[in-house]
């Protein structure tokens, strides 16, 4: 079965500070998908990275990085010098291949206080 | 720019109501979601439609029933509302299996009474 964990409730860092969301995930495929959105106040989820478990390059976006580990089943994603328009919940989710859905974990609501 | 559109941002019905929940897509995606945000729960799938006229059920699909009579457009149906189904309800699309992600609506907030 496919299960995802975003062990972190909630994140409440200063300003400026570097901060790591952490994601596990479970699945017995060899081939599946990891995403990352983001929720902000409005409500909508936000697209950020799509992963596919081949492809275990980091990746950097700015002051985004994602960190794929398959050994230890994570995908984190750490936000560089925060700002306060970060703030929002961030949720991980996995996709096997061959599904018609995604699974989400609990999500991570960040705070970036001023 | 392509869009999934809830058509309320928060509703308050009462307890026994029946109450429609309706999202529209402009993007000819095939597979079309609904899901449930708790505090702590994170989002769980209550039905999913990957062809007109076609659904499955989610991981919580009891209190709930579903509507896809046309390809843009998915309905979720709370056949007799309860307090408990007081929650936010988002609604998503895509273009074919999950591996392509989702566009996500901005969101029912749904208060019962």
């Amino acid at each position: 079965a496919q299960k995802v964990t975003q062990a972190q409730t909630e994140i409440s860092v200063v300003e400026k500070e570097d901060v790591t969301l952490d994601c596990v995930y479970e699945t017995r495929d060899t081939t599946y998908y990891l995403f990352w959105y983001k929720q902000p106040p409005s409500g909508e989820l936000v697209f950020l990275i799509r992963r596919n478990s081949f492809d275990e390059q980091n990746e950097i976006s700015g002051r985004y990085s994602w960190n794929f580990q398959k050994s230890t089943s994570s995908f984190n994603f750490t936000i560089t010098a925060s700002q306060v328009v970060d703030s929002a919940v961030y949720f991980c989710a996995l996709s096997e291949m061959g599904a018609q859905k995604l699974v989400f974990g609990q999500g991570t609501r960040l705070t970036i206080n001023p | 720019d392509v869009k999934v559109t809830q058509s309320s941002r928060y509703l308050v019905k009462r307890t026994g109501e029946k109450v429609f929940l309706e999202c529209v897509q402009d993007m000819d995606h095939e597979n079309m979601f609904w899901y449930r945000q708790d505090p702590g729960l994170g989002l769980r799938l209550i039905y999913f439609s990957y062809d007109v006229k076609m659904k499955e059920k989610g991981d919580i699909p009891e209190g709930y029933s579903v509507s896809r009579e046309k390809k843009e457009r998915f309905s979720l149906i709370l056949e007799s509302a309860s307090t408990n189904q007081t929650s936010m309800y988002l609604c998503a699309s895509s273009q074919g299996g999950g591996f392509y992600g989702y566009t996500f609506g901005s969101g029912t907030r749904l208060t019962v009474v």
